[in-house]
């Protein structure tokens, strides 16, 4: 099983603010990486897919980066819509896998 | 619009059986694998188990292989989840989750159903 590691496990950002999250696979996942945004009481919401691709309706600020098994979720500019929990997911190999998500929290 | 819609959980006592749907429309259900993924109260993300747009391909986490049953019926745009032996480590809430083409992400989610393992 592919183990999906993110950091931090917490990110206090001010709005207005650059966050930058890190995803890490225990092996290569080549380009099969995808960020979901999660919040309270809410169903997960698909931001990214192929590492870089926009899912449909995600704004600009949201982009996608790496390859093999270091992976980043950058939100160029935080807005107070952003603060939620993101979550990495894996689909190169099964079983599927998730890393254990980043809070974003207002700083 | 896609819609997926969830039900079929509650309270089961360990060693119970329990079976949950996910009634969908808006696409093509035939054409798209579809999954389950769960949530633990006050935890991450965990798939559970994916199935091929035709049926004829499952997939299970290793957490609920040989339990749990993964099924559709495509004249009814629906998929189920049966679930048989079940634990309190099952506890979560169960997603119903779209995979858009043959690479398994997930790109509509339902609103999820509580199932919730207790004597």
């Amino acid at each position: 099983e592919i183990v999906m590691t993110q950091s931090p496990a917490t990110l206090s950002v001010s709005p207005g603010e650059r966050a930058t999250l890190s995803c890490r696979a225990s092996q290569s996942v080549s380009s099969n990486l995808a960020w979901y945004q999660q919040k309270p009481g809410q169903a997960p919401r698909l931001l990214i897919y192929g590492t870089f691709t926009r899912a449909t309706g995600i704004p600009a600020s949201f982009s996608g980066s790496g390859s093999g098994t270091e992976f980043t979720l950058t939100i160029s500019s935080l807005q107070s819509e952003d603060f939620a929990v993101y979550y990495c997911q894996q689909y190169n190999n099964w079983p599927l896998t998730f890393g254990g998500g980043t809070k974003v929290e207002i700083k | 619009e896609v819609q997926l819609l969830e039900s079929g959980g509650g309270l089961v006592q360990p060693g119970g059986s329990l079976r949950l749907s996910c009634a969908t429309s808006g696409f093509t259900f035939s054409s798209c694998a579809m999954n389950w993924v769960r949530q633990a109260p006050g935890k991450g993300l965990e798939w559970v188990s994916g199935i091929s747009g035709s049926g004829g391909s499952t997939n299970y986490a290793d957490s609920v292989k040989g339990r749990f049953v993964i099924s559709r019926d495509n004249s009814k745009n629906t998929l189920f989840l049966q679930m048989n032996s079940l634990r309190a480590e099952d506890t979560a809430v169960y997603y119903c989750a779209k995979t858009p083409s043959s690479h398994y992400y997930f790109d509509y989610w339902g609103q999820g159903t509580l199932v919730t393992v207790s004597s």
